[in-house]
């Protein structure tokens, strides 16, 4: 079965440190992917994309993400996390025959001052 | 600025009683969709529309309904039906309805049903 995969429900980093989110996947044809933001309150805003080509894909806000076909892996990264990169954060996966996306179910992002 | 507006952002009602959630885009989209948000699940899919005067069932239709008159307007009705109707509401459009086409979504409407 198609499936997304977000193992962390919830992430703590502190100000000024690194990030990185798993998003995991399982899908029988060749996925396009992506990575959606939510703040609280609010609907989902894209941040970025993959659908070929460079593996390493940049977003916006100074998120990137890396596709590796041979782990099913689809992680979201960011050097730096400000205070205001606080959201829920989703990985979804969809293919070009297939109007409904998979959505993975989140992934908390806290910030410690 | 183009977008997707959703009204109104809180909405209450007693049990038993339908609601018509709105959902305008003026993003000349073709695809609509209508999703359901509940904590710890992600986003679940209730109804979408590829065009005017069409739509179709997602994963969780049941107790909802929807029209598409207008390529602008795709109006949810929460019905007596269904059995926990708690829960925020997504509206998203997008330019086709290929998965290589991305959402834009409104900010969603919270709907709660005592």
């Amino acid at each position: 079965a198609q499936s997304v995969t977000q193992p962390d429900i919830h992430i703590t980093v502190s100000e000024g440190a690194s990030l990185e989110l798993r998003c995991n996947y399982s899908y029988g044809a060749t996925p396009y992917l992506f990575w959606y933001v939510q703040s609280p309150g609010q609907g989902l805003q894209l941040l970025l994309k993959y659908f070929s080509g460079d593996t390493l894909v940049q977003g916006i806000k100074g998120f990137e993400a890396e596709f590796k076909r041979s782990q099913s892996s689809f992680n979201l990264r960011k050097p730096s996390v400000h205070w205001s990169d606080a959201a829920e954060y989703f990985c979804a996966v969809g293919d070009d025959s297939n109007y409904q996306l998979i959505w993975g179910a989140g992934t908390k992002l806290i910030i410690k001052p | 600025d183009g977008g997707i507006t959703q009204s109104p952002k809180y909405l209450f009602r007693k049990e038993g009683q339908n609601v018509t959630l709105s959902c305008e885009q003026n993003l000349n989209h073709d695809a609509m969709y209508w999703y359901r948000q509940d904590p710890g699940q992600g986003l679940r899919l209730i109804y979408y529309s590829q065009i005017v005067n069409d739509f179709q069932k997602g994963d969780i239709a049941e107790g909802y309904s929807v029209s598409r008159e207008k390529k602008e307007s795709f109006p949810l009705t929460v019905t007596s039906a269904q059995k926990n109707p708690t829960a925020f509401y997504l509206c998203a459009s997008a330019g086709t309805d290929r998965g290589n086409s991305p959402l834009h979504f409104g900010n969603g409407t919270r709907l709660t049903v005592t």
